[in-house]
């Protein structure tokens, strides 16, 4: 069965703190894919990067990094100097080999002034 | 920058109405899925439509439900008889491969 665990129901941070976001999943696919979306209280579901089963370079893009271990079946997210507008509720997600996302419970990160 | 749209943003329906969501996909894209959201859940698959036909399905999506690519552009999904518990959001989304999933903004159902 595949599944996808983001323990951390909410976090609140204040501005400027570095947070991290944890993803564990399970799935017995030997190829899948993992994904990152941000659903801010307008409700859209906004692509944030998408990482492949067999590349485990962890990637950087402005505040945003990403920590794939393949070993401990995670994917972290991490904010940099998170800031107000990193307000949103964060999904992490897994596609094995047929087309579905299957998406954790999600965690809302709450950046305060 | 392409992106897919939904209407109506918000549908208000009685039980037992029949309601059609309706979604535009990115143009050049092949694959297409709905998702539901129950507020304050995590999203949930409902089903994944390639070449005009349906390519696979959750087990929410019963007879009740149905998808349909009506022209080159439109995707619908249509529950016939609604029920209280089908209150959600409802988000499309379309892939070119079945790759990176580019969602909708969604459509809120509100069943009465």
């Amino acid at each position: 069965a595949q599944k996808v665990t983001q323990a951390q129901t909410e976090i609140s941070v204040v501005e400027k703190e570095d947070v991290t976001l944890d993803c564990v999943y399970e799935t017995r696919d030997t190829t899948y894919y993992l994904f990152w979306y941000k659903q801010p209280p307008s409700g859209e579901l906004v692509f944030l990067i998408r990482r492949n089963s067999f590349d485990e370079q962890n990637e950087i893009s402005g505040r945003y990094s990403w920590n794939f271990q393949k070993s401990t079946s995670s994917f972290n997210f991490t904010i940099t100097a998170s800031q107000v507008v990193d307000s949103a509720v964060y999904f992490c997600a897994l596609k094995g080999n047929t087309g579905k996302l299957i998406f954790g419970q999600g965690t809302t990160l709450q950046v305060k002034p | 920058e392409p992106e897919v749209t939904q209407t109506p943003s918000h549908q208000v329906t009685q039980m037992g109405q029949e309601v059609i969501l309706r979604c535009v996909p990115i143009s050049n894209h092949l694959y297409f899925y709905w998702y539901r959201q129950i507020l304050g859940q995590k999203v949930e698959f409902l089903v994944s439509f390639y070449n005009n036909e349906i390519s696979e399905k959750s087990e929410i999506f019963d007879d009740q439900f149905s998808v349909e690519r009506p022209d080159g552009s439109n995707f619908t999904l249509k529950i016939r008889s609604t029920k209280l518990e089908d209150s959600a959001m409802y988000f499309c989304a379309s892939s070119v491969m079945r790759d990176t999933q580019y969602f909708g903004p969604g459509t809120r159902l509100t069943v009465l």
